[in-house]
């Protein structure tokens, strides 16, 4: 079990928005910086989110991420198709480990 | 552009020492802004970091892992190199090496190797 919560699924039709949540606590994601990951089949994990808000250059700007206090959620409008697979957010723990969430699964209805 | 290539064996008997070694192209494994990192991933579950580590060899190690990890980098062949001892059928997974930018606290991982198979098994 994940010390960072996330819901193990979501869902949207394309165009719609989703939100994904992510859980932790005043010693991970409230002291420190979240970053978020896409996991499509087959592929690496990539980048989406890092310092709880920044996209890096080649993020389309559907995909947002936001924090307060001890939870960030991933914001993804204009829903894609190709946007179907795992999302993992992920923080550094004052213990000096970095957590990821547990994943999760967006499906594209 | 950063590229992690992950190489070692695929299939490891239990209670020996899993070795994987990541190499490193079109970035310093000496740069002061990025440090190397592991990650894993079970079958059918989510990432699991594993630690991570400065070219200088100031290391952080998953708590839960740490009596049986250790990692090392070679500055010379821009490769760093993971060892976990007496391994179990819960070491099986895709292992992942990447890099990590930024510092304790407020860093990402923004490259990733294509992650290589190890099962454990006899």
């Amino acid at each position: 079990q994940s010390v960072l919560t996330q819901p193990p699924s979501a869902s949207g039709t394309p165009g719609q928005r989703v939100t994904i949540s992510c859980s932790g606590s005043s010693s991970n994601i409230g002291s420190n910086y979240v970053t978020w990951y896409q996991h499509l089949p087959g592929t690496a994990p990539k980048l989406l989110i890092f310092g709880n808000n920044q996209r890096p250059s080649g993020v389309p700007d559907r995909f947002s991420g936001s924090k307060s206090d001890t939870s960030a959620s991933l914001a993804i409008s204009g829903l894609q198709p190709e946007d179907e697979g795992d999302y993992y957010c992920a923080a550094w723990d004052d213990s000096l480990n970095v957590l990821f969430g547990g994943g999760t699964k967006l499906t594209v209805l | 552009q950063v590229q992690l290539q992950e190489s070692g064996p695929g299939l490891v008997e239990p209670s020996e020492t899993l070795s994987l070694t990541c190499t490193i192209s079109g970035d310093s494994i000496t740069s002061s802004s990025h440090f190397w990192g592991w990650i894993r991933q079970p079958p059918g579950k989510g990432l699991e970091w594993i630690g991570s580590i400065f070219h200088t060899g100031t290391a952080y190690y998953k708590s839960s892992l740490k009596s049986r990890l250790t990692m090392s980098v070679d500055t010379s062949k821009s490769q760093f190199s993971l060892r976990l001892s007496s391994v179990t059928a819960t070491d099986t997974a895709v292992y992942y090496c990447a890099r990590q930018t930024g510092w304790v606290g407020d860093s990402c991982f923004d490259g990733w190797g294509q992650g290589t198979l190890v099962t454990v098994s006899s």
